[in-house]
Protein backbone atom coordinates (compact mmCIF):
# COMPACT_ATOMS: atom_id res chain seq x y z
CA UNK A 1 0.00 0.00 0.00
CA UNK A 2 1.18 3.45 -0.69
CA UNK A 3 1.61 5.47 1.86
CA UNK A 4 3.65 8.32 3.31
CA UNK A 5 4.20 9.14 6.86
CA UNK A 6 5.54 12.61 8.74
CA UNK A 7 7.08 13.22 12.10
CA UNK A 8 6.88 14.84 14.32
CA UNK A 9 2.86 15.09 14.24
CA UNK A 10 3.59 18.96 16.09
CA UNK A 11 6.38 21.10 16.95
CA UNK A 12 6.69 24.42 18.61
CA UNK A 13 10.12 26.12 18.48
CA UNK A 14 10.94 29.62 19.76
CA UNK A 15 11.67 32.40 16.48
CA UNK A 16 14.98 32.26 15.10
CA UNK A 17 15.92 28.78 15.92
CA UNK A 18 16.16 25.73 13.19
CA UNK A 19 13.94 22.81 12.77
CA UNK A 20 13.44 19.34 10.19
CA UNK A 21 10.96 17.96 9.77
CA UNK A 22 10.58 14.32 8.46
CA UNK A 23 9.42 12.35 5.57
CA UNK A 24 8.93 8.34 5.21
CA UNK A 25 6.99 7.16 2.08
CA UNK A 26 6.57 3.41 0.17
CA UNK A 27 5.00 4.75 -3.19
CA UNK A 28 6.57 3.03 -5.68
CA UNK A 29 7.06 3.84 -8.75
CA UNK A 30 8.04 6.62 -7.45
CA UNK A 31 8.07 10.07 -9.66
CA UNK A 32 8.91 12.65 -7.02
CA UNK A 33 8.02 14.24 -3.90
CA UNK A 34 6.91 17.42 -2.98
CA UNK A 35 6.92 19.61 0.44
CA UNK A 36 3.55 21.87 0.91
CA UNK A 37 2.84 24.77 3.39
CA UNK A 38 -0.78 25.13 4.18
CA UNK A 39 -1.72 27.52 6.67
CA UNK A 40 -4.41 27.71 8.63
CA UNK A 41 -7.84 28.10 6.54
CA UNK A 42 -5.81 28.03 3.30
CA UNK A 43 -5.10 25.66 0.54
CA UNK A 44 -1.45 24.27 0.05
CA UNK A 45 1.68 26.18 -1.39
CA UNK A 46 4.60 24.15 -2.83
CA UNK A 47 8.02 25.29 -1.44
CA UNK A 48 10.42 21.92 -3.09
CA UNK A 49 9.70 19.51 -5.82
CA UNK A 50 12.47 16.94 -6.21
CA UNK A 51 12.51 13.86 -8.56
CA UNK A 52 14.53 10.76 -8.10
CA UNK A 53 17.61 11.61 -9.17
CA UNK A 54 17.47 14.61 -7.14
CA UNK A 55 18.87 14.69 -3.38
CA UNK A 56 18.45 18.45 -2.01
CA UNK A 57 16.20 21.61 -3.35
CA UNK A 58 16.51 24.80 -1.68
CA UNK A 59 13.49 27.67 -1.27
CA UNK A 60 14.84 30.42 0.07
CA UNK A 61 15.22 29.21 4.18
CA UNK A 62 13.68 26.01 3.56
CA UNK A 63 16.13 23.47 2.16
CA UNK A 64 14.53 19.77 1.48
CA UNK A 65 16.77 16.49 0.84
CA UNK A 66 15.87 13.35 -0.90
CA UNK A 67 17.07 9.54 0.01
CA UNK A 68 15.61 7.68 -2.40
CA UNK A 69 17.19 4.76 -1.53
CA UNK A 70 15.93 4.68 2.19
CA UNK A 71 12.93 6.57 0.67
CA UNK A 72 13.04 9.32 3.35
CA UNK A 73 13.00 13.14 2.74
CA UNK A 74 13.83 16.07 5.05
CA UNK A 75 12.73 19.80 5.02
CA UNK A 76 15.03 21.73 7.10
CA UNK A 77 13.73 25.42 8.15
CA UNK A 78 16.59 27.82 8.68
CA UNK A 79 16.02 30.87 11.12
CA UNK A 80 12.33 30.50 11.95
CA UNK A 81 9.79 33.50 11.43
CA UNK A 82 6.61 33.99 12.54
CA UNK A 83 5.17 33.47 9.63
CA UNK A 84 6.10 29.85 9.44
CA UNK A 85 3.47 28.76 11.54
CA UNK A 86 1.60 26.36 9.33
CA UNK A 87 0.93 22.76 8.39
CA UNK A 88 3.86 21.28 6.49
CA UNK A 89 2.58 18.04 4.16
CA UNK A 90 4.97 15.67 2.30
CA UNK A 91 3.13 14.90 -0.99
CA UNK A 92 4.65 12.39 -3.31
CA UNK A 93 3.79 11.18 -6.95
CA UNK A 94 4.19 7.73 -8.55
CA UNK A 95 4.87 7.17 -11.91
CA UNK A 96 2.25 4.28 -12.42
CA UNK A 97 -0.76 6.63 -14.13
CA UNK A 98 -0.75 9.21 -16.41
CA UNK A 99 -2.53 11.37 -13.86
CA UNK A 100 0.44 11.32 -12.06
CA UNK A 101 -1.64 10.38 -8.51
CA UNK A 102 -0.46 12.05 -5.25
CA UNK A 103 -0.07 10.18 -1.78
CA UNK A 104 -0.27 13.19 0.76
CA UNK A 105 0.86 13.19 4.33
CA UNK A 106 -0.80 14.15 7.24
CA UNK A 107 1.27 17.08 8.09
CA UNK A 108 3.62 18.36 10.76
CA UNK A 109 1.79 20.96 12.48
CA UNK A 110 4.63 24.26 12.96
CA UNK A 111 4.07 26.84 15.78
CA UNK A 112 6.86 28.93 15.87
CA UNK A 113 6.43 31.31 19.13
CA UNK A 114 8.39 34.85 19.85
CA UNK B 1 -0.01 32.69 -6.17
CA UNK B 2 -2.16 30.24 -8.12
CA UNK B 3 -4.59 31.65 -9.98
CA UNK B 4 -7.45 29.17 -9.11
CA UNK B 5 -10.68 30.18 -6.87
CA UNK B 6 -12.75 28.87 -4.96
CA UNK B 7 -16.50 30.24 -3.89
CA UNK B 8 -18.19 30.54 -1.06
CA UNK B 9 -14.77 30.25 0.94
CA UNK B 10 -17.13 29.13 4.08
CA UNK B 11 -20.89 27.66 3.74
CA UNK B 12 -23.39 26.69 6.55
CA UNK B 13 -26.11 25.24 5.48
CA UNK B 14 -28.73 22.94 6.86
CA UNK B 15 -29.53 19.40 6.63
CA UNK B 16 -31.05 17.86 2.87
CA UNK B 17 -29.90 21.47 0.90
CA UNK B 18 -28.11 21.44 -2.40
CA UNK B 19 -25.12 22.87 -2.49
CA UNK B 20 -22.38 24.14 -5.43
CA UNK B 21 -18.80 24.46 -4.49
CA UNK B 22 -16.90 26.57 -7.44
CA UNK B 23 -14.09 26.65 -9.04
CA UNK B 24 -12.62 28.13 -11.69
CA UNK B 25 -8.43 28.50 -12.77
CA UNK B 26 -6.95 30.93 -15.07
CA UNK B 27 -3.94 29.06 -15.88
CA UNK B 28 -5.90 27.08 -18.98
CA UNK B 29 -4.65 23.46 -17.51
CA UNK B 30 -6.07 20.61 -18.51
CA UNK B 31 -6.37 18.58 -15.76
CA UNK B 32 -8.43 19.49 -12.52
CA UNK B 33 -8.86 17.82 -8.70
CA UNK B 34 -11.55 18.06 -6.17
CA UNK B 35 -9.79 16.46 -2.68
CA UNK B 36 -12.01 16.60 0.81
CA UNK B 37 -9.47 17.25 4.30
CA UNK B 38 -10.42 16.89 8.01
CA UNK B 39 -8.74 18.80 10.17
CA UNK B 40 -5.45 17.08 11.12
CA UNK B 41 -5.97 14.67 8.33
CA UNK B 42 -4.64 14.17 5.30
CA UNK B 43 -6.27 15.14 1.60
CA UNK B 44 -8.19 12.64 -0.27
CA UNK B 45 -8.87 13.04 -3.74
CA UNK B 46 -12.57 12.87 -4.01
CA UNK B 47 -12.98 14.10 -8.37
CA UNK B 48 -10.86 14.82 -10.92
CA UNK B 49 -10.84 15.62 -14.28
CA UNK B 50 -8.39 15.06 -17.14
CA UNK B 51 -10.59 17.91 -19.54
CA UNK B 52 -13.57 18.95 -20.77
CA UNK B 53 -16.20 16.22 -20.41
CA UNK B 54 -13.84 14.30 -18.42
CA UNK B 55 -14.79 13.24 -14.66
CA UNK B 56 -13.57 10.56 -13.07
CA UNK B 57 -13.84 9.31 -9.24
CA UNK B 58 -10.87 9.71 -6.65
CA UNK B 59 -9.54 7.36 -3.97
CA UNK B 60 -12.06 8.16 -1.55
CA UNK B 61 -15.87 7.66 -2.01
CA UNK B 62 -18.18 10.84 -2.01
CA UNK B 63 -21.60 11.73 -2.86
CA UNK B 64 -20.52 14.52 -4.54
CA UNK B 65 -20.87 14.77 -8.22
CA UNK B 66 -18.43 17.02 -10.62
CA UNK B 67 -19.24 18.84 -13.65
CA UNK B 68 -16.52 19.82 -16.72
CA UNK B 69 -18.08 21.93 -19.63
CA UNK B 70 -15.65 24.66 -19.45
CA UNK B 71 -11.64 23.83 -18.85
CA UNK B 72 -12.14 26.85 -16.39
CA UNK B 73 -14.76 25.23 -14.51
CA UNK B 74 -14.83 22.38 -12.33
CA UNK B 75 -17.73 23.08 -9.61
CA UNK B 76 -18.54 20.23 -7.19
CA UNK B 77 -21.91 19.21 -6.36
CA UNK B 78 -23.83 17.68 -3.18
CA UNK B 79 -27.70 16.92 -3.91
CA UNK B 80 -28.81 16.46 -0.51
CA UNK B 81 -26.15 17.63 1.92
CA UNK B 82 -25.57 15.61 5.72
CA UNK B 83 -23.76 16.50 8.73
CA UNK B 84 -21.11 14.08 7.53
CA UNK B 85 -20.30 16.00 5.04
CA UNK B 86 -18.87 18.90 7.07
CA UNK B 87 -15.32 18.96 6.16
CA UNK B 88 -12.76 21.68 4.60
CA UNK B 89 -12.82 20.65 0.28
CA UNK B 90 -9.78 21.95 -1.68
CA UNK B 91 -9.73 22.00 -6.04
CA UNK B 92 -6.26 21.93 -7.48
CA UNK B 93 -5.13 22.13 -11.29
CA UNK B 94 -2.13 20.70 -13.37
CA UNK B 95 -0.66 21.30 -16.81
CA UNK B 96 -0.09 18.46 -19.26
CA UNK B 97 2.63 16.30 -18.45
CA UNK B 98 5.42 17.29 -20.17
CA UNK B 99 8.00 17.04 -17.45
CA UNK B 100 7.95 16.96 -13.79
CA UNK B 101 7.12 20.73 -13.28
CA UNK B 102 3.88 20.20 -15.53
CA UNK B 103 3.29 17.73 -12.37
CA UNK B 104 2.49 20.95 -9.97
CA UNK B 105 -0.27 21.12 -8.32
CA UNK B 106 -2.07 24.38 -8.08
CA UNK B 107 -4.71 24.82 -4.84
CA UNK B 108 -7.11 27.21 -4.20
CA UNK B 109 -7.90 28.11 -0.72
CA UNK B 110 -10.71 25.84 0.01
CA UNK B 111 -14.21 25.85 1.06
CA UNK B 112 -15.01 25.22 4.76
CA UNK B 113 -18.46 23.55 4.43
CA UNK B 114 -20.22 22.76 7.98
CA UNK B 115 -23.48 20.71 7.35
CA UNK B 116 -26.00 21.36 10.72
Amino acid sequence: KNQVEQSPQSLIILEGKNCTLQCNYTVSPFSNLRWYKQDTGRGPVSLTIMTFSENTKSNGRYTATLDADTKQSSLHITASQLSDSASYICVVSDRGSTLGRLYFGRGTQLTVWP
Amino acid sequence: EADIYQTPRYLVIGTGKKITLECSQTMGHDKMYWYQQDPGMELHLIHYSYGVNSTEKGDLSSESTVSRIRTEHFPLTLESARPSHTSQYLCASSANPEGVKSYEQYFGPGTRLTVT
